[in-house]
């Protein structure tokens, strides 16, 4: 049973240019949340994606924006990067549908993509 | 949300037992407390999760007192890989309304 698996592993950039991460979930899972993790610190949340639309968000700008396909994979996709992004960008997976909105179930994450900007 | 509240930062040594505590005075009343474990350059992985009293799985226990103000992590005999960033989190609805904290830095010595 595959978890979640994110690509690519690691990822550099130069100031100004865009980026595209993706995301496939955990086998059965609908839901799929984007973090980024700065060095030191804990992941902050940026957006969830469930049913292909975009839930809820963090406290991130316009220039992050997400997409989630009917086979329940997402893509993260960020514009005219700047230096304070550089991050490990995490995914997690977990499910939603059958268990209520609010259901309590914790989620599987990915090993992150290293984004390093120039 | 309910925010929580741990130790930076806690060493011990290989064979013995680690409590971490988490404080979360505003948790609600249909909220969850979750641990997750993180190592370098991975992703958070789920340990455990409850709501009131105790739980045990293979790994760890998590004891949760009456007001639900607090909760424990309780690793028995720790050892060398158990070296990783230790977070709480309460309400974690499968990543809706998630908050990550700075989590407790656990340090594990030979």
């Amino acid at each position: 049973d595959a978890g979640v698996t994110q690509s690519p592993t690691h990822l550099i950039k130069t100031r100004g240019q865009q980026v595209t991460l993706r995301c496939s979930p955990k086998s059965g899972h609908d839901t799929v949340s984007w973090y980024q993790q700065a060095l030191g610190q804990g992941p902050q949340f940026i957006f969830q994606y469930y049913e292909e639309e975009e839930r809820q968000r963090g406290n991130f700008p316009d220039r992050f924006s997400g997409h989630q396909f009917p086979n329940y994979s997402s893509e993260l996709n960020v514009n005219a990067l700047l230096l304070g992004d550089s991050a490990l960008y995490l995914c997690a997976s977990s499910l939603a549908r059958g268990t209520g909105r609010n259901s309590n179930q914790p989620q599987h994450f990915g090993d992150g993509t290293r984004l390093s900007i120039l | 949300l309910a925010k929580t509240t741990q130790p930076i930062s806690m060493d011990s040594y290989e064979g013995q037992e680690v409590n971490i505590t988490c404080s979360h005075n505003n948790i609600a009343t249909n909220d969850y407390i979750t641990w997750y474990q993180q190592f370098p350059s991975q992703g958070p992985r789920f340990i455990i999760q409850g709501y009131k009293t105790k739980v045990t799985n293979e790994v760890a226990s998590l004891f949760i007192p009456a007001d639900r103000k607090s909760s424990t992590l309780s690793l028995p005999r720790v050892s060398l890989s158990d070296t990783a960033v230790y977070y709480c989190l309460v309400g974690d609805r499968g990543g809706f309304k998630t908050i990550f904290g700075a989590g407790t830095r656990l340090f594990v010595k030979a």
